[in-house]
């Protein structure tokens, strides 16, 4: 079976560009996480989608937006990128949206999309 | 606040000698507890998970952790280092009320010399 995929796998923009990545979870799961990891530090939570609603938001400026189609897959979008938004984003999908003792929940993460920023 | 905290940025072991990486959450309900492995240029990989099942939880590659509440702590173990352990990890935790969100430590980048 597929993992989680993401597209594009590079992406080299400028300041004050707009980018759509996109992050296609494992067939059947139906949450949808978005991490930020910098250079040298641990991924940090952008958002959580499940059954196509936003279930949770990290501490991130509004230029920071996502959404999730009805086959369960994701676009991040950012728009008037910054320097500083030059990182590696994570995408992660779970069977369900909640971690708790009887369920067993794990996410799975795909490889990243290594956004350049110049 | 709550809190993921990895004590030492990188370690080094000899092959075959133990491995011992630092967790420490802050919370006043334990979290549930994650351990991931990243390779160069690659996603994350789930080693084991603490959801209170056991304290001691085995996960892949020989690796295995203990919750420890007394010491708010979830450090992971090898008993053997191999070459190809060299990797950075992360400990992660699922805090109460957070969906699934995952609050990650600053990672722990791990080297294993001859």
């Amino acid at each position: 079976d597929a993992g989680v995929t993401q597209s594009p796998t590079h992406l080299i923009k400028t300041r004050g560009q707009q980018v759509t990545l996109r992050c296609s979870p494992i067939s059947g799961h139906k949450s949808v996480s978005w991490y930020q990891q910098v250079l040298g530090q641990g991924p940090q939570f952008i958002f959580q989608y499940y059954e196509k609603e936003e279930r949770g938001r990290g501490n991130f400026p509004d230029r920071f937006s996502a959404r999730q189609f009805p086959n369960y897959s994701s676009e991040l979008n950012v728009n008037a990128l910054l320097l500083g938004d030059s990182a590696l984003y994570l995408c992660a999908s779970s069977l369900v949206g909640e971690t708790g003792p009887d369920n067993q929940e794990t996410q799975y993460f795909g490889p990243g999309t290594r956004l350049l920023v110049l | 606040a709550q809190s993921v905290t990895q004590l030492g940025s990188h370690v080094s072991v000899s092959e075959g000698a133990l491995v011992l990486l630092r967790c420490n959450y802050s919370s006043s309900v334990p979290p549930y507890l994650f351990w991931y492995v990243q390779y160069p240029n690659q996603g994350l990989q789930l080693l084991l998970k603490y959801t209170s099942a056991a304290t001691l939880v085995k996960g892949i590659n020989g690796f295995e952790a203990e919750f420890k509440k007394s010491e708010t702590s979830f450090h992971l173990t090898k008993p053997s280092a191999h070459m190809s352990d060299a990797a950075e990890y992360f400990c992660a935790a699922s805090f109460t009320g957070g969906g699934n969100k995952l609050t990650f430590g600053t990672g722990t980048q791990l080297k294993v010399e001859l």
